[in-house]
């Protein structure tokens, strides 16, 4: 079986700061990992993925995420928080057959000026 | 490069109404294509997925349905709208492991 934990629905940074948004997943398969974010009332954005290459995945925006088989964790960072980062953050897994992916609940990134 | 539509962008519509909602996608053949919900300050609910023509796996019983006429197009539809069934409705598809969304439809059930 596979599914998703999103350990905290809010977090809230300074601009300038770090920003972590946690992810804990399990799987019966070697799973493909993925980062979304949807900002108010659009689709969702492909941040980055992980598909069993490196285990630190950079993708957009300048956000990175690290996978740990051995945590089971698929963490997203960014070294400095924006104003635009401010959104919705959905971590996705799916156990490579292809047709299903499961998401966590999301965490909602709060930005402070 | 592919690309997904969704419409309409927003609607309006009284409980018993019908509801049809169109997707199509561009540029990638033979796609699995999915509608999701998602209720104000919710996760995303996975409705309805398929891997081909007149094929179509509902994941959540409800008065809502799903067609695939065309390889590249599916529609959501409802023949009795409920008050619950308001939300943002976004349809994907994916190939080769990778998903991508459009821009979504805003259903507002009065």
């Amino acid at each position: 079986a596979q599914s998703v934990t999103q350990l905290d629905s809010h977090v809230s940074v300074s601009e300038g700061t770090p920003v972590l948004l946690r992810c804990n997943y399990s799987s019966s398969y070697s799973p493909s990992l993925f980062w979304y974010v949807q900002h108010p009332n659009k689709g969702l954005q492909l941040l980055l993925k992980y598909t069993s290459a490196a285990t630190l995945v950079k993708g957009i925006n300048g956000f990175e995420a690290e996978f740990k088989k051995s945590e089971t964790s698929f963490h997203l960072t960014k070294p400095s928080a924006h104003m635009s980062d401010a959104a919705e953050y959905f971590c996705v897994v799916n156990a490579n057959t292809g047709n299903q992916f499961y998401f966590g609940t999301g965490t909602s990134l709060t930005v402070i000026p | 490069s592919q690309t997904i539509h969704q419409w309409p962008a927003t609607l309006v519509q009284p409980v018993g109404s019908p509801l049809s909602l169109e997707c199509t996608v561009e540029g990638t053949s033979n796609p699995n294509l999915y509608w999701y919900r998602q209720a104000a300050g919710r996760g995303l609910q996975l409705l309805f997925y398929s891997v081909g023509i007149g094929q179509i796996s509902s994941e959540v019983p409800q008065n809502l349905s799903a067609s695939r006429p065309q390889d590249r197009q599916f529609i959501l539809s409802s023949k009795k709208l409920l008050l619950s069934d308001s939300g943002f409705y976004l349809c994907a598809w994916s190939f080769g492991g990778e998903q991508y969304f459009g821009p979504g439809t805003r259903l507002t059930v009065t």
